[in-house]
């Protein structure tokens, strides 16, 4: 079963800082990877989604990789803001059957 | 219009109660998805609709139902459930299997439960 990672866990970093969210997985053969927004208490808002075949995606201050052979991804939020604040969730398409990771709980401090 | 909409957005309910959960989308979707998500936990999938026909099953407790009765439709039906199934149930959406390394899902807003 595919087993999804994330890391760290948590993650505070005061405003205007570049950061780095990781993601992990075990099986490769993947459709696609998808990253989302989870604010307390609500649905999940979809941020980028990276096909197996492409290395990258962006999306304004977002920045997304996709090393499948190695079963990795990162999101790369340029420029912090106080509203990115919320926990990023990594999820893996496997055949339509999604698994996610546990999340990056992300404070952005004033 | 991305836009899943989840009715109720509460649900209190006694473990001998029936009740429902909705989900509804009119982007045209063909897959649709039910998500349990308990407190600082990431999502689990229980039930995948692809073209109206449930596809998978999560090896889900028969206390939960699920319903399809269209496209646009998605339905869990919920009968003697227990404290610990109290959880946020989100619903999704997305093209479908069919297309492949594109299927986006989009998700709702989610109905928080209470089993007392």
């Amino acid at each position: 079963k595919q087993e999804v990672t994330q890391i760290p866990a948590a993650l505070s970093v005061p405003e205007g800082e570049n950061l780095v969210l990781n993601c992990s997985f075990t099986d490769s053969a993947i459709y696609n990877l998808q990253w989302f927004r989870q604010d307390p208490g609500k649905g999940l808002t979809s941020l980028l989604l990276i096909q197996s075949s492409q290395r990258e995606q962006t999306s304004g201050r977002l920045n997304a990789s996709l090393d499948k052979s190695s079963g990795r991804s990162t999101l790369y939020i340029a420029a912090s803001q106080p509203g990115d604040s919320a926990t990023y969730l990594c999820a893996v398409d496997n055949f339509n059957k999604f698994y996610f990771g546990s999340g990056t709980k992300l404070n952005v401090k004033p | 219009d991305t836009e899943v909409t989840q009715t109720p957005k509460h649900l209190v309910m006694g473990m001998t109660n029936k009740k429902s959960l909705k989900c509804e989308q009119h982007m045209g979707h063909r897959a649709m998805y039910w998500y349990k998500q308990k407190a600082k936990k990431p999502p689990e999938l229980m039930f995948v609709y692809s073209y109206e026909k449930l596809s998978i099953n999560e090896s889900v407790p028969s206390r939960f139902s699920p319903e399809c009765p269209n496209s646009s439709l998605l339905n869990l039906h919920l009968h003697a459930l227990q404290p610990e199934d109290s959880a946020l149930y989100l619903c999704a959406s997305s093209q479908g299997a069919a297309t492949g390394p594109k299927n986006i899902q989009y998700f709702g807003a989610g109905t928080r439960l209470s089993v007392l």
